[in-house]
């Protein structure tokens, strides 16, 4: 079964660069499945930020595009993900999934990490 | 893009059946044969309850069903239990990218 586990800087200045990584175990990052990033900011609900395959296919959510990077990194089995020009509503708990192949849901998901934006 | 609806709140007593809609913009924009629904307890990893409209994953109680119609999906908790307290999301692909809904919280009253 696979695991995820969200690592990474839980505090980024205002108009800094958040970076978190998202390990892989239990399965392989270059199987059939799209490996995603999900956010949830305090009291709101979930949002879909994108995803990637490990070809380094991504899809990024349209309101999101400009500032994200989704990129996979094979030899460590883990992708990552990077917001730049942060603003306090970036501010959430992020969450790694995986989906598998063309499924269209998330099956497993890590625990989440939470990243404040704050100077 | 525009994020499903749902009702902020449902509430129901133990034993009890409660339905949770998920509605958005029309079909052609959000493909609701692809939607999943997520139950996710506060500090803890959100969980897959149900896939493709109304498919269970392996473990997931049959309590817990899926239907649609048109542009509103809908998840039902038959048989309400204490454990069910919690908040529940549907999702969506809609061409390039996924939505989530609103987010619905479940209190067992």
């Amino acid at each position: 079964q696979v695991q995820l586990l969200e690592s990474g800087t839980g505090l980024v200045k205002p108009s800094g660069t958040l970076s978190l990584t998202c390990a892989v175990s239990g399965g392989s990052i270059s199987s059939t499945n799209w490996w995603s990033w999900v956010r949830q900011p305090p009291g709101k609900g979930l949002e879909w930020i994108g995803q990637i395959y490990h070809n380094g296919n991504t899809n990024y959510n349209p309101s999101l595009e400009s500032r994200v990077t989704i990129s996979v990194d094979k030899s460590k089995n883990q992708f990552s993900l990077k917001l730049s020009s942060v603003t306090a509503a970036d501010t959430a708990v992020y969450y790694c999934a995986s989906q598998y192949s063309n499924s269209y849901y998330f099956d497993y998901w890590g625990q989440g990490t939470l990243v404040t934006v704050s100077s | 893009q525009s994020a499903l609806t749902q009702p902020a709140s449902v509430s129901g007593s133990p034993g009890q059946s409660i339905t949770i809609s998920c509605t958005g913009p029309r079909s052609d924009v959000v493909n609701y044969d692809l939607v999943s629904w997520y139950q996710h307890h506060p500090g803890k990893a959100p969980k897959l309850m149900i896939f493709a409209v109304n498919k269970r994953p392996s473990g997931v109680s049959a309590r817990f069903s899926g239907s649609k119609s048109g542009n509103t999906a809908s998840l039902t908790i038959s048989g309400l239990q204490a454990e069910d307290e919690a908040d529940y999301y549907c999702c969506s692909y809609a061409g390039s990218y996924y939505v989530f809904g609103t987010g619905t919280k479940v209190t067992v009253l």
